[in-house]
């Protein structure tokens, strides 16, 4: 059980076009979605919180009309990344939290997605 | 801020060794979870402490929460190369308000185990 799946897994696209993230919970409702950045050989780096129906919460420094996020429903949360440029090539990943339960509080995350900006 | 720090950042050792992770958090934690992540993979949940001076294993993989609940380490016992990857710990974030079950990082110790 507590399966994410993101896709697409990778994007190749040019500079100033806009690539959209999905990231489903297929076997849970998720109460929250996040949604980080991970440079190579790096920590995840928090860009967003996603709850099911309102605004997300963006982190310090994180450009939310550039990182579009929408919680369209329990299982799903879609990441937008408008106008890309080269410097948001990076590996995407999300996450969903059950919420309830005595594994609530985990996180289960998505195969992450690798965008390469031309 | 909440601060995790993780140490070492770097762990190179010969198949069958042990191997050892410490977390710390600068302010104290209500649960610590573990996660592991594989070379081009994504983070996989490995256990979460709970209670102050926890201990749990995993076959070979031993976890500890402190008694103050502000440190925890991951032993593993007689590595092998498929514990490769980075070894995460994190910690429920203290926001000072509605954190919605976010987590603080530490930055990970990148396990290589040589054949």
């Amino acid at each position: 059980g507590a399966v994410v799946s993101q896709h697409p897994s990778r994007v190749i696209c040019k500079s100033g076009t806009s690539v959209k993230i999905e990231c489903r919970s297929l076997d849970f409702q998720a109460t929250t979605m996040f949604w980080y950045r991970q440079f190579p050989k790096q920590s995840l780096m928090l860009m967003a919180t996603s709850n099911e129906g309102s605004k997300a919460t963006y982190e310090q420094g994180v450009e939310k009309d550039k990182f579009l996020i929408n919680h369209a429903s329990l299982t799903l949360s879609t990441l937008t990344v408008t106008s890309a440029h080269p410097e948001d090539s990076s590996f995407y990943i999300c996450s969903a939290r059950p919420g309830t339960g005595s594994w609530g509080n985990i996180q289960y995350f998505g195969a992450g997605t690798r965008l390469s900006v031309l | 801020g909440q601060q995790v720090m993780q140490i070492p950042q770097y762990q190179h050792v010969q198949e069958g060794e042990d191997f050892t992770t410490y977390c710390n958090s600068s302010t104290t934690l209500s649960n610590i979870q573990w996660y592991k992540q594989r070379p081009g993979g994504h983070p996989v949940f490995l256990i979460q402490l709970v209670k102050s001076g926890e201990v749990k294993k995993q076959k070979r993989l031993t976890f500890q929460f402190g008694e103050a609940k502000k440190n925890s380490s991951l032993h593993i016992t007689a590595t092998q190369t498929t514990d490769v990857g980075t070894y995460f710990c994190a910690g429920p974030t203290n926001a000072g308000g509605t954190s919605y079950g976010k987590l603080t990082f530490g930055q990970g110790t990148i396990l290589t185990v040589h054949p």
